[in-house]
């Protein structure tokens, strides 16, 4: 059973600084990894998504890099604003048909004081 | 582009009562459709998902129900609610391609008093 874990599951920062969110996961044979934010009271939003294959993929001030033999994922935040106050989880995707679930972590609470 | 609603955006409901949640999404067919239940504390359980119209596959047992009577429609149902039933409710959906990013909707806060 895939267990997806983020550390820490809360992180305090000063406004410009620059920012790591661990991401682990139990069984590496998985098809993609998903990086969300979500505003309290919100949905999810999808921030970034990387494939098995893919080693990292870049958004704006985001970055996410995937280490599937480790099991690992982390999500870089460039110069950090209060506007990126928010709560990130990741998820992951096993199995082989379409409607297989995704596997989430409990996220990691981000406080961006200016 | 695609959209996907959700409504109503909060809702109080006695025990007892029954519930119906409605999920729609535009701008695609036949995609994959997705409730999930967040509790207080962050964490997301899949409640059911739906890879076509009448295809519903339940995750947990419980006092819930799902259906799919349109392409595009996911309707999560309850006939008598319970306390426990409290929760933040989502709906989601991607492409019916393995490799797809998930969307969400904006969710629906239900307290059952």
């Amino acid at each position: 059973k895939q267990e997806v874990t983020q550390i820490p599951a809360a992180l305090s920062v000063p406004e410009g600084e620059n920012l790591v969110l661990n991401c682990s996961f139990t069984d590496s044979a998985i098809y993609n990894l998903q990086w969300f934010r979500q505003d309290p009271g919100k949905g999810l939003t999808s921030l970034l998504l990387i494939q098995s294959s893919q080693r990292e993929q870049t958004s704006g001030r985001l970055n996410a890099s995937l280490d599937k033999s480790s099991g690992r994922s982390t999500l870089y935040i460039a110069a950090s604003q209060p506007g990126d106050s928010a709560t990130y989880l990741c998820a992951v995707k096993s199995g082989e048909t379409s409607g297989s679930r995704l596997t989430f972590g409990e996220g990691t609470q981000l406080t961006v004081n200016p | 582009s695609q959209t996907i609603h959700q409504w109503p955006a909060t809702l109080v409901q006695p025990v007892g009562s029954p519930l119906s949640l409605e999920c729609t999404v535009e701008g695609t067919s036949n995609p994959n459709l997705y409730w999930y239940r967040q509790a207080a504390g962050r964490g997301l359980q899949l409640l059911f998902y739906s890879v076509g119209i009448g295809q519903i596959s339940s995750e947990v047992p419980q006092n819930l129900s799902a259906s799919r009577p349109q392409d595009r429609q996911f309707i999560l149902s309850s006939k008598k609610l319970l306390l426990s039933d409290s929760g933040f409710y989502l709906c989601a959906w991607l492409r019916s391609s393995y490799n797809s990013p998930l969307h969400f909707g904006n969710g629906t806060r239900l307290t059952v008093t």
